[in-house]
């Protein structure tokens, strides 16, 4: 079965730091880009970071830049995203989603098609 | 960046009917778009991706058109399982992607 796994979510003062990790099975892990989504009580997705399949490209949301690092491991299918200089917006259910392609008429067409269950961060003193 | 807004927010129907949720981007994005479905305290589910093709497994009265800023997902016929909150997602500016705000869909 195709899973993603997040753990490492938890209470946090603002200010502090945390790592999130996102256990994949059921495929291989390598072949695949990765993103980590966020949504705050009663708000929308937003998009945080992603990944290349190698690890070798890294991209973040300007609201994360400079305080979030996402990585990867794939000789452990695992996702990680190390947050810091953690701020009361941060306080959210973050997603891990695998993207696939598909690719037509020379066209890539990207989409989020397996999403892990969530783990929560909340940020307060 | 690329906004995207859905119309409407909220919608009311009943079981059977046709619904239709508009989403606009705010420049071009040829056909990079895709549908989500989210139901509470669960992850989004993908529908449809590039526009309008039905992910495996979906239901076919999953349907999604549009391309460049105007989009729509229609569901054809109302089922009892198909009250949830509906995204759309941009990918033209993959791997920065955005999503709309989101359309609730309760029961009349």
């Amino acid at each position: 079965e195709v899973q993603l796994v997040e753990s490492g979510g938890g209470l946090v003062q603002p200010g502090g730091s945390l790592r999130l990790s996102c256990a994949a099975s059921g495929f291989t892990f390598s072949s695949y880009a990765m993103h980590w989504v966020r949504q705050a009580p009663g708000k929308g997705l937003e998009y945080v970071s992603a990944i290349s399949n190698n690890g070798g490209s890294t991209y973040y949301a300007n609201s994360v830049k400079g305080r979030f690092t996402i990585s990867r491991d794939n000789s452990k299918n695992t996702l990680y995203l190390q947050m810091g200089s953690l701020r009361a917006e941060d306080m959210a259910v973050y997603y891990c989603a695998r993207v696939g392609r598909m690719i037509a008429a020379r066209y890539s067409y990207y989409y989020m098609d397996v999403w892990g269950k969530g783990t929560t961060v909340t940020v307060s003193s | 960046d690329i906004q995207l807004t859905q119309s409407p927010s909220f919608l009311s129907a009943s079981v059977g009917d046709r619904v239709t949720i508009t989403c606009r981007a705010s420049q071009g994005i040829s056909s990079y778009l895709a549908w989500y479905q989210q139901k509470p305290g669960k992850a989004p589910k993908l529908l449809i991706y590039a526009a309008s093709t039905l992910q495996s497994g979906v239901p076919s009265r999953f349907s999604g058109s549009g391309s460049g800023t105007e989009f729509t997902l229609t569901i054809s016929s109302l089922q009892p399982e198909d009250f949830a909150t509906y995204y759309c997602q941009q990918l033209n500016s993959y791997p920065e992607v955005t999503f709309g705000q989101g359309t609730k869909l309760e029961i009349k």
